[in-house]
């Protein structure tokens, strides 16, 4: 199977503007979830999408927003860009069932620098 | 909500000797704790994991040992390898009920194995 992919792999934007990153599951994986890593914070957890539905939200403002697709590829904006999003943005995948220990799978990143 | 503690931020050691990580996850009904590996420029990719149900697991290596009742957990790896030199997270799953589960990751540690 293909892993799960992410779309572009380098940006560079100026503050302001808005950009939007795409994601790609592995096939028959519904389940997409974004986080934000910055050196020493880790990985910070963004949002997940399920069925097209969000069903978690980290703590993140409102100019970070995420939607997913019939076919679980899903897409991330951030508006109004600020210097302090600069980072790599990794989405993951994971096949869901009911009661079970969700592995997810990460993708390659795209790599933000907000100037 | 969850929140998982990771320590030491970072740790160096000479190759051939053992390294331990330590988590400490807040949510008691967490069942589910995966560690990723993450080399420099790449992907997180899962290394081991232990589910709630269980003490200790062990694959070559890497070892992974679970207190439910202090909350915490360990990873283990011995006869390191320059190989072994990464950033290693911790994280914790938890449910919001159904097949709802969220995983929330420690900040991470910066291993770093000497020849």
């Amino acid at each position: 199977k293909a892993g799960v992919t992410q779309t572009p792999r380098y940006l560079i934007k100026t503050r302001g503007q808005q950009v939007t990153l795409s994601c790609s599951p592995i096939s028959g994986h519904r389940s997409v979830s974004w986080y934000q890593q910055t050196p020493g914070q880790g990985l910070q957890f963004l949002f997940e999408y399920f069925s097209e539905t969000q069903r978690n939200k980290g703590n993140f403002p409102g100019r970070f927003s995420g939607r997913q697709f019939s076919n679980s590829r899903s897409e991330m904006n951030v508006s109004t860009l600020e210097l302090g999003d600069s980072a790599l943005y990794l989405c993951a995948s994971s096949l869901v069932l009911a009661h079970h220990y969700n592995e997810q799978f990460f993708g390659p990143g795209t790599r933000l620098t907000v100037l | 909500g969850e929140n998982v503690e990771q320590h030491p931020s970072t740790l160096s050691v000479q190759e051939g000797d053992s390294a331990v990580i330590k988590c400490t996850y807040s949510d008691s009904a967490s069942n589910y704790f995966p560690w990723y590996k993450q080399e420099l420029g790449k992907r997180p990719q899962l290394i081991i994991d232990i589910r709630s149900n269980v003490g200790e697991k062990k694959d070559q290596r890497i070892a992974v040992t679970l207190n439910k009742t202090a909350k915490h957990f360990s990873l283990h790896i011995t006869e390191t390898q320059p190989e072994d030199s990464a950033v290693y997270f911790c994280a914790a799953q938890s449910s919001s009920g159904g097949s709802n589960y969220k995983l929330t990751f420690g900040k991470g540690t910066l291993l770093t194995v000497n020849p």
